[in-house]
């Protein structure tokens, strides 16, 4: 049962454009959530992160908003370089859980 | 670069063998997470270890196992290994036992022939 979705598989953004990446959860026990930048042969890079209590959290290009009403959060990266080309996972947690609930990953491209 | 270490990089096994992976949390560190991840099922929790202390499991199988020593680093023992078996295995630390920031080793890619 997967607990965090990514519905898209892929993101083709054009250098100096938005990327919107999109997250929905189900369980209402996370309230901590995170999102991961992932290269080929490396581990999960840490990104940015934001707990419940806020709906919006912002580090220099990358902004993270949550939707508690609708267990959607999405992060925006303002503006796209080519080197943010990755696969960015959502991942959520909950305050007695130790453990992240990954989603499958959205393969974002940024073209010139 | 996380302060994550992992050995080795590369594993190529044969059906039935048992193999160990290792890895270094980052200094401070007292939580250890194993995660692995397969072509079709994304990242999944293996098993979490705390100041030695086993904390949490999640799809771990009964072949696998893992520990985690007094110098705070962990080892994943998988045995009688199976060609699902072929995934890549992250480490993961934090410093709390509860994260929330866990901070991944480079990995290590399991392949069983």
């Amino acid at each position: 049962d997967q607990q965090v979705k990514q519905n898209s598989p892929s993101l083709s953004v054009q250098e100096g454009r938005i990327s919107i990446l999109n997250c929905d959860y189900t369980n209402s026990m996370f309230d901590y959530f995170l999102w991961y930048k992932k290269y080929p042969a490396e581990g999960p890079t840490f990104l940015i992160s934001i707990s419940s209590i806020k709906d919006k959290n912002e580090d220099g290009r990358f902004t993270v908003f949550l939707n508690k009403s609708a267990k959607h959060l999405s992060l925006h990266i303002v503006p796209s370089q080519p080197g943010d080309s990755a696969v960015y996972f959502c991942a959520a947690s909950g305050s007695t859980l130790g453990r992240l609930y990954f989603g499958r990953g959205t393969q974002l491209t940024v073209w010139p | 670069d996380s302060g994550v270490t992992q050995t080795p990089k590369h594993l190529i096994t044969a059906t039935g063998q048992r193999v160990t992976l290792r890895c270094s949390p980052r200094s401070g560190d007292l939580s250890v997470y194993w995660y692995q991840q397969s072509l079709d099922q994304g990242l999944q929790f293996l098993i979490q270890y705390y100041n030695g202390e086993e904390r949490a499991k999640g799809n771990i199988l009964e072949r696998f196992s893992a520990q985690q020593f007094p110098d705070l680093h962990s080892e994943l023992n998988l045995s009688s290994l199976e060609l699902g078996d072929s995934a890549l295995y992250f480490c993961a630390s934090s410093v709390e036992v509860v994260g929330p920031e866990q901070y991944f080793g480079p990995g290590t890619r399991l392949t069983v022939t």
